[in-house]
């Protein structure tokens, strides 16, 4: 079966801070890969996917970067954080781009 | 701007009792619909997912999609207090890959 880990669980950083988040996927090959955020109140807002290793789409201009080092890995960056970077995190994978998206437990990110 | 809405609630039930959530899209060319349950701090699990007109049901769920009136919704037979948690609705966007989620409705069940 499948899994997808993601670390760390919560992070607390102040603005300024660069930022790196990771996310891992067991259990298959060459998974669309996505990374969301939930900001406290609002719906989930895709921030990033990725259909294979190297390839990146952004969904949203901001300061924050994904890249796709291997297959089964997916990071989220920044340079610099700011206030608005707040919110709780997550990475999902699935098997097709319009197949069913399975998330993974979540990084809840708090810029002070 | 394609969007799929919800109430956000708190949508209180007593436990037995049957909940109802409702979402509405407004991409008329969306095919693939999902619910997901998610548990305050935690990261959403999928409940179902829907594709055609009509019911679909597993265990205490069912899902209902109405194409024609661009409308989706999730009932919850013998409602339990574990039910209580946030109710998001997603659609995909026509032509693309992209799924639209809603903001979802909490649901409370009453023990």
């Amino acid at each position: 079966s499948q899994t997808i880990h993601q670390w760390p669980a919560t992070l607390v950083q102040p603005v300024g801070s660069p930022l790196s988040l990771e996310c891992t996927v067991e259990g298959t090959s060459n998974p669309n890969l996505y990374w969301y955020r939930q900001a406290a109140g609002r719906g989930l807002q895709l921030l990033f996917y990725s259909v294979g290793i190297g390839q990146i789409s952004s969904e949203v201009p901001q300061n924050l970067s994904a890249s796709r080092p291997q297959d089964r890995q997916f990071i989220l960056s920044s340079k610099k954080l700011l206030l608005s970077d707040s919110g709780f995190y997550l990475c999902a994978w699935s098997y097709r781009l319009t197949d069913t998206q399975y998330f993974g437990p979540g990084t809840r990110l708090t810029v002070l | 701007q394609k969007e799929v809405e919800q109430n956000s609630g708190p949508l209180s039930v007593p436990e037995g009792a049957i909940a109802s959530l409702n979402c509405t899209y407004s991409d008329r060319g969306s095919q693939s619909f999902f619910w997901y349950r998610q548990y305050s701090g935690k990261s959403p699990e999928l409940i179902m997912s829907i594709y055609s007109n009509g019911d679909k049901e597993d265990g205490r769920f069912t899902a209902q999609l109405n194409k024609a009136s661009q409308y989706v919704s999730l009932l919850i037979r013998d409602s339990q207090p574990s039910d209580s948690a946030t109710y998001l609705c997603a659609g995909d966007t026509s032509g693309t890959y992209k799924y639209i989620f809603g903001t979802g409705t909490r649901l409370k069940v009453l023990a």
